[in-house]
């Protein structure tokens, strides 16, 4: 069965500081893999995704993602974070396959302290 | 373009009463997604429509729960009699079956269950 696993559970970060969230997936298939991000009172939003092709992905918030196959990871990154990064980061996978159900890790909760 | 539209908000009921949540999704998508999401966890899908028909609910606990999507738009999400265990943020999703991967979540409604 298909798993995904976020290794750290809640990170504290000062501006300006730089971020790596880690998140591996296990699963024997071509999977597409996905950074949700869910702000405070909000829903979550796709932060990142990877198909297929150039496995340094870039998102939205100048959040960008690396693909290695080799280790099944997908992390998270993102130079410099601002206060306005505090939110909860999940990392989900779901087969090559249109339609079908994204399998999440259990989140990380990123604070932000200015 | 309006998002994935999900009511009620909030809802707080006694265990062993029926409950009820409604699900619009962005017009034109196909496939319809219903997640929970227990209190420091991923979403898990519970089930899958594709247009009306449900393809996917082998994750649904069909001796209190159920679900329908009336002429592939709106959809329905039921739960009688509800139990403690049930207090969860419910989503839906929504995405373009066949072309995308990409799925767009609503807000939720977060139930509970006293």
């Amino acid at each position: 069965a298909q798993s995904v696993s976020q290794h750290n559970h809640h990170v504290i970060l000062s501006e300006a500081a730089s971020l790596e969230l880690g998140c591996n997936y296990s699963y024997g298939g071509t999977v597409n893999l996905f950074w949700y991000v869910q702000y405070p009172g909000q829903h979550l939003q796709l932060l990142l995704k990877y198909f297929s092709g150039d496995p340094l992905v870039k998102g939205i918030k100048g959040f960008e993602a690396e693909f290695i196959k080799s280790k099944f990871s997908f992390n998270l990154r993102k130079p410099s974070v601002q206060w306005s990064d505090t939110a909860e980061y999940f990392c989900a996978v779901n087969a090559h396959q249109a339609g079908t159900a994204l399998i999440f890790g259990k989140g990380t909760t990123l604070s932000v302290s200015s | 373009e309006a998002g994935v539209v999900q009511s009620p908000r909030y809802k707080i009921i006694e265990k062993k009463q029926p409950v009820a949540f409604w699900c619009n999704p962005i017009s034109g998508h196909n496939t319809l997604y219903w997640y929970r999401q227990n209190l420091g966890q991923g979403p898990e899908l519970l089930i899958r429509y594709e247009n009306e028909e449900a393809v996917d609910d082998s994750q649904l606990p069909k001796d209190r729960f159920s679900a329908e999507r009336l002429k592939g738009v709106d959809s329905t999400l039921k739960i009688q009699p509800a139990e403690l265990g049930d207090s969860a943020v419910y989503l839906c999703a929504s995405s373009l079956t066949a072309v995308s991967y990409e799925q767009y979540f609503g807000p939720g409604t977060r139930l509970t269950v006293t």
